[in-house]
């Protein structure tokens, strides 16, 4: 079955730290990944995504690649904020029967000033 | 609407109560899901429809559990004799389906129901 393993958290960092939260994948056929933000009692955005092989998703800063040689798509970003304190959850669609998003656990991100 | 809409926003019910939460995808799209995040946790996948048809119910955690979609929108999910391991948030989700057999769109989610069984 498909699954996701995010990166444990939390994660906290000065502001203009680099990030990278890790994200790795297993799934059949040619999933697309996502990264969702979901901010301090706020639902779920969608942060960016990407469809196939060596897609770079970006959006506000933060840029994933599809790594399909070795299962990833880890976040980066090269500052980060204190209004980027949020968590962020890595995910999946293999577009196949089942047909849902497969989602990491989570990462807590906090940003200190 | 603009987005999806859940409805109540926060539910506080005692044991063994039943509950209906309400969903309102996002007008035209035909796949709904319904996910459960509980306390330091990720997300649960619980349901998903596809129209009115619900062809994944694998995530469904017991029989207390049913929901259904009516005209192709509104979606309700109903947990019957809530139990204290019930209080979490519950998400619901929308996406269009832009091909059978595949789609890799993304799914908007509504703000949440948060249910506390006390």
């Amino acid at each position: 079955g498909n699954s996701v393993t995010q990166m444990e958290g939390p994660v906290t960092l000065s502001e203009e730290a680099f990030l990278t939260i890790n994200c790795t994948y297993t799934a059949t056929g040619y999933p697309s990944l996502f990264w969702y933000v979901q901010y301090p009692g706020e639902g779920l955005q969608l942060l960016l995504k990407a469809t196939k092989a060596d897609d770079k998703g970006s959006n506000k800063g933060f840029e994933a690649t599809y790594r399909k040689e070795t299962t990833s798509f880890h976040l980066e970003k090269g500052s980060v904020q204190v209004s980027d304190s949020a968590v962020y959850f890595c995910a999946l669609s293999d577009g196949g029967s089942a047909r849902q998003l497969t989602f990491g656990s989570g990462t807590q991100l906090t940003v200190l000033p | 609407g603009a987005g999806v809409s859940q409805s109540p926003s926060n539910k506080v019910t005692e044991k063994g109560k039943d509950v209906e939460l309400r969903c309102d995808p996002i007008s035209g799209h035909t796949a709904l899901y319904w996910y459960r995040q509980s306390l330091g946790q990720g997300l649960e996948f619980l349901i998903y429809f596809q129209g009115n048809s619900a062809p994944d119910k694998s995530g469904l955690p017991s029989d207390r559990f049913s929901a259904e979609r009516t005209g192709g929108s509104v979606s309700t999910l109903t947990i019957q004799r809530t139990q204290q391991e019930d209080s979490a948030v519950y998400l619901c989700a929308s996406s269009l389906v832009l091909r059978q057999g595949g789609w890799n769109t993304e799914a908007f989610f509504g703000q949440g129901t948060r249910l506390t069984v006390v």
